[in-house]
């Protein structure tokens, strides 16, 4: 199993360029999340999902959305990029409820915006 | 608001016994996760917990008081590979993890 994927890996855009981003879970799992990571600050979260065909705002969805049209995919688009936009984004996948649902979480993608 | 409270740094001896806290205030709570993330890496799951108390895996164990709002993650037996930052978590009402900004371990040899 791959666990979780992300595509591409480092990207460099412009101002004003738009770019998608993609997770892939082969783990079945209901739920993903997509984070952003920033120096000296605690992985915020973008956007989520409870399951195929719906999305959810999380705490800093501005200037980003995002798409679940397969179980197993979550998209998240920049549609005009822009220099505080620079992060590591992560996705992660997880099982819903309540106990010990961990998170699991894809590679990274290192994006900066000129 | 939501605050989950962490030192930004801590250095440790290889062979040696740290121990990284982590304070919280947040809306609810449903556990406290800790995750360890290796420079350039992601984070992967350490341990959970829901109950008051420490729980123990190997060289590691994370202890909770819900009443104190505290958590702490003690690592044993330090070796090299260590190096990473610690990232503490919490659930909340809504059960969407709240994040520290993470404690960066150095070990020294």
């Amino acid at each position: 199993n791959a666990g979780v994927t992300q595509t591409p890996k480092f990207r460099v855009l412009k101002t004003g360029q738009s770019m998608t981003l993609l997770c892939a879970q082969d783990m079945n799992h209901e739920y993903m999340y997509w984070y952003r990571q920033d120096p000296g600050m605690g992985l915020r979260l973008i956007h989520y999902s409870v399951g195929e065909g719906t999305t959810a705002k999380g705490e800093v969805p501005d200037g980003y959305n995002v798409s679940r049209l397969k179980k197993q995919n979550f998209l998240l688009g920049l549609e005009s990029a822009a220099p505080s936009q620079t992060s590591v984004y992560f996705c992660a996948s997880s099982v819903p409820g309540e106990g010990p649902h961990e998170q699991f979480f894809g590679p990274g993608t290192r994006l900066t915006v000129l | 608001g939501q605050n989950i409270d962490q030192p930004t740094e801590m250095t440790a001896t290889e062979g040696a016994i740290v121990q990284i806290n982590c304070t919280y205030q947040t809306s609810g709570f449903n556990g406290l996760f800790w995750y360890q993330q290796h420079a350039g890496e992601a984070p992967t799951f350490l341990s959970y917990n829901v109950l008051d108390g420490l729980e123990e895996k190997g060289r590691f164990s994370s202890f909770l008081s819900r009443s104190k709002g505290y958590s702490y993650l003690l690592l044993k037996e330090l070796q090299m590979k260590d190096s990473a930052s610690y990232l503490c978590a919490v659930l909340d009402s809504n059960y969407q993890l709240i994040w520290g900004a993470g404690t960066k371990l150095i070990i020294k040899p």
